[in-house]
């Protein structure tokens, strides 16, 4: 069965701080699709990036950056000179294999402090 | 273009009760999911969607948990009897898509249950 695991809990950084989030996955299938979402306080998750297994070339997006390597099962993401708008639980998540159930890690909160 | 929305934002019901939540998808999209997500955890799925036709039910969906399409547009779900284990935001998302190809799923505001 697919697992996403997020081992940072929690993470806080000073404003202009670059951070990365890691994400790590275990699945089975050989074709599959990967999702970063952030949750600000109103609770609304927030769709940021999906990537398919084939795809390994980084993405970067504004401040935003995304690393997948398929190697060790990692799809982390960094923010480059974080601000006080990012704080927000950032979720990474997989399909459940050929299924459209989504299966998310547990979180990582980041605070970014003026 | 208009998000995903759901009715009530916030709820507050005693033990024992009986509560609807619904959701409306974005317009075009044709798959429809519930996710309950508890403090401190990533969401986790309940059910979803195809048009009306209900594909998928997770294990978590309990006998007291229904939920509905009825004209493959807005969906409802309903908890009879609650318990204080309900308590959670329920979340409703919606994609595109015919085929299992992983669509991105857009997620609507949420409604929170407590459960006194």
């Amino acid at each position: 069965a697919q697992k996403v695991t997020q081992a940072q809990t929690e993470i806080s950084v000073v404003e202009k701080e670059d951070v990365t989030l890691d994400c790590v996955y275990e699945t089975r299938d050989t074709t599959y699709y990967l999702f970063w979402y952030k949750q600000p306080p109103s609770g609304e998750l927030v769709f940021l990036i999906r990537r398919n297994s084939f795809d390994e070339q980084n993405e970067i997006s504004g401040r935003y950056s995304w690393n997948f390597q398929k190697s060790t099962s990692s799809f982390n993401f960094t923010i480059t000179a974080s601000q006080v708008v990012d704080s927000a639980v950032y979720f990474c998540a997989l399909p459940q294999g050929g299924s459209e159930k989504l299966v998310f890690g547990k979180g990582t909160k980041l605070t970014v402090n003026p | 273009d208009t998000g995903v929305s759901q009715d009530p934002r916030h709820k507050i019901t005693k033990r024992g009760q009986n509560v609807t939540f619904r959701c409306d998808p974005i317009s075009e999209h044709n798959r429809l999911y519930w996710y309950r997500q508890t403090l401190g955890q990533g969401p986790e799925f309940l059910t979803y969607f195809q048009n009306e036709a209900q594909l998928e039910k997770s294990r978590l969906l309990s006998d007291r948990f229904s939920a509905e399409r009825p004209k493959g547009s807005f969906s409802t779900l309903e908890i009879q009897r609650t318990e204080q284990g309900d308590s959670a935001m329920y979340l409703c998302a919606s994609s595109l898509g015919d085929s299992w190809r992983g669509e991105t799923q857009y997620f609507g505001p949420g409604t929170r249950l407590l459960v006194l």
